[in-house]
């Protein structure tokens, strides 16, 4: 199994919603990743765990608040999102976080919209 | 610090014609360089990718070949199809002792096939 699968596939919430992103890869890779895309633009980085530990965070507002319950799942907690947050965002694993040759496998992503 | 130059898009052939798709770098030691796909409303899929010098990956008729001489990772396919058309992202993660995975993306290019 080399998928990683992603749920909701589309999510519309208001600014004072609360919700959840899900990501489950089964490929027994130990680094997860959260990224947020843009039209036309590449993927950005958002949050990194390694070994279900918080590595990486790269300056993302605190109204994302990222969870790895286990080696397999991880969650993107949404809370108090604004407009500009709209974007596809796409979960990604590999093999490890440090060292070489570990290609990222990537989600179908979850297209949210914040009204 | 690490980059990846794409040339500029879109690009838009006519079925079978021949594809290159100009990708280089600037990395310190020996990174690892792949080439990304995102069709439309879908994730990132790895496409193909190379570990050193010289390697040359292949995939789904697309090739591309490590030069480190000229730092550059070009994509080609000799017959493009209509279902080829989509985003092509050029990368590369860092080879160096205790460097992390973190991907370093291109700005892609959007690449429209016509029957």
């Amino acid at each position: 199994d080399t998928e990683v699968t992603q749920t909701p596939k589309h999510l519309v919430m208001g600014m004072t919603n609360k919700k959840s992103l899900k990501c489950e890869q089964h490929m027994g890779h130990r680094a997860m990743y959260w990224y947020k895309q843009k039209a036309k633009k590449p993927p950005e980085l958002m949050f990194v765990y390694s070994y279900e530990k918080l590595s990486i965070n790269e300056s993302v507002p605190s109204r994302f608040s990222p969870e790895c319950p286990n080696s397999s799942l991880l969650n993107l907690h949404l809370h108090a999102l604004q407009p500009e947050d709209s974007a596809l965002y796409l979960c990604a694993s590999s093999r490890d976080y440090r060292g070489p040759y570990n290609e990222q496998f990537f989600g179908p992503g979850t297209r949210l919209t914040v009204l | 610090g690490d980059s990846v130059t794409q040339m500029e898009g879109p690009v838009t052939l006519s079925e079978e014609a021949f594809l290159t798709i100009n990708c280089t770098y600037t990395a310190t030691g020996y990174p690892s360089l792949f080439w990304y796909v995102q069709y439309p409303g879908e994730g990132l899929q790895l496409l193909l990718k190379a570990t050193k010098a010289d390697d040359k990956g292949s995939n789904k008729g697309f090739e591309a070949t490590y030069r480190k001489e000229t730092t550059s990772f070009h994509l080609e396919k000799g017959s493009v199809q209509v279902s080829d058309s989509a985003v092509y992202f050029c990368a590369l993660s860092p080879f160096r002792n205790g460097a992390n995975s973190k991907l370093t993306f291109g700005k892609g290019i959007t690449l429209s096939v016509r029957p």
